[in-house]
């Protein structure tokens, strides 16, 4: 079984240019994660889709920050424009989604991760 | 989700046996305790789950105290691949949670040869 995908595995860029990254979770994977990890923290939650649907978004920045997931499949995170202190690890995960009986089903498959180094 | 505490560190020798404590006296019947590991320049893997019973998987074992207000990862034969950060999340298992992990910063376990 293929894993979760993620591209570029390194970006480096310049204070207020902006950055995409690109996640393609395990097929048939509905709920779909996005996480930041800052070095030597453990990774915080930017956004949750279930199918192509916002689930959680308290913790994203909306105003540099954004992310879609059209059709429900890959999905992409954009920063517009980048500050110094999002230079950190972008992690996106995926799971089957949510079982509201057992907390079986909610294991969650992270990716290798985006290094983006602001400068 | 209830707050959980653990050790920043720990050592163990390889082929012995790595017990790692996590405490989250604040746990709620419906919250479930997780475990996942982050080995160096990876994402983090799941490791295990548990609700209130003791549970057992080809990676670890999971003892939950029986007030469930701390629990133990145990490795049964630390090897120096699982020189990681591991760390214990407790997370409401139904409802309208989705799923959704509060990472702390976790405990660096070191295997020595």
């Amino acid at each position: 079984e293929a894993g979760v995908a993620q591209s570029p595995r390194y970006k480096i860029i310049e204070k207020r240019q902006s950055v995409a990254f690109w996640c393609n979770p395990i097929s048939g994977h509905a709920t779909l994660y996005w996480y930041q990890q800052i070095l030597g923290q453990g990774p915080k939650l930017l956004i949750q889709f279930q199918n192509n649907g916002v689930v959680d978004d308290s913790q994203l920045p909306k105003d540099r920050f954004s992310a879609e997931r059209l059709k429900g499949v890959d999905s992409t995170l954009k920063i517009q424009p980048a500050k110094l202190e999002d230079s950190a690890v972008y992690l996106c995960a995926s799971s089957l989604g949510h079982d509201r009986t057992s907390g079986t089903g909610h294991e969650q498959f992270f990716g290798p991760g985006t290094r983006l180094t602001v400068l | 989700d209830a707050k959980t505490t653990q050790p920043p560190s720990m050592d163990c020798a390889e082929g012995r046996a790595a017990n790692l404590p996590c405490n989250h006296s604040t746990i709620s019947g419906n919250e479930y305790v997780y475990w996942y590991r982050q080995i160096h320049s990876q994402g983090p893997q799941y490791i295990i789950h548990g609700l209130k019973n003791n549970e057992t998987n080809e990676m670890a074992s999971l003892i939950i105290t029986e007030d469930r207000k701390s629990s133990t990862l145990i490795l049964p034969h630390a090897t120096l691949r699982d020189t990681a950060v591991y760390y214990c999340i407790v997370r409401v298992g139904g409802g309208t949670s989705y799923g959704k992990l509060t990472f702390g910063q976790g405990t660096i376990l070191t295997v020595h040869p």
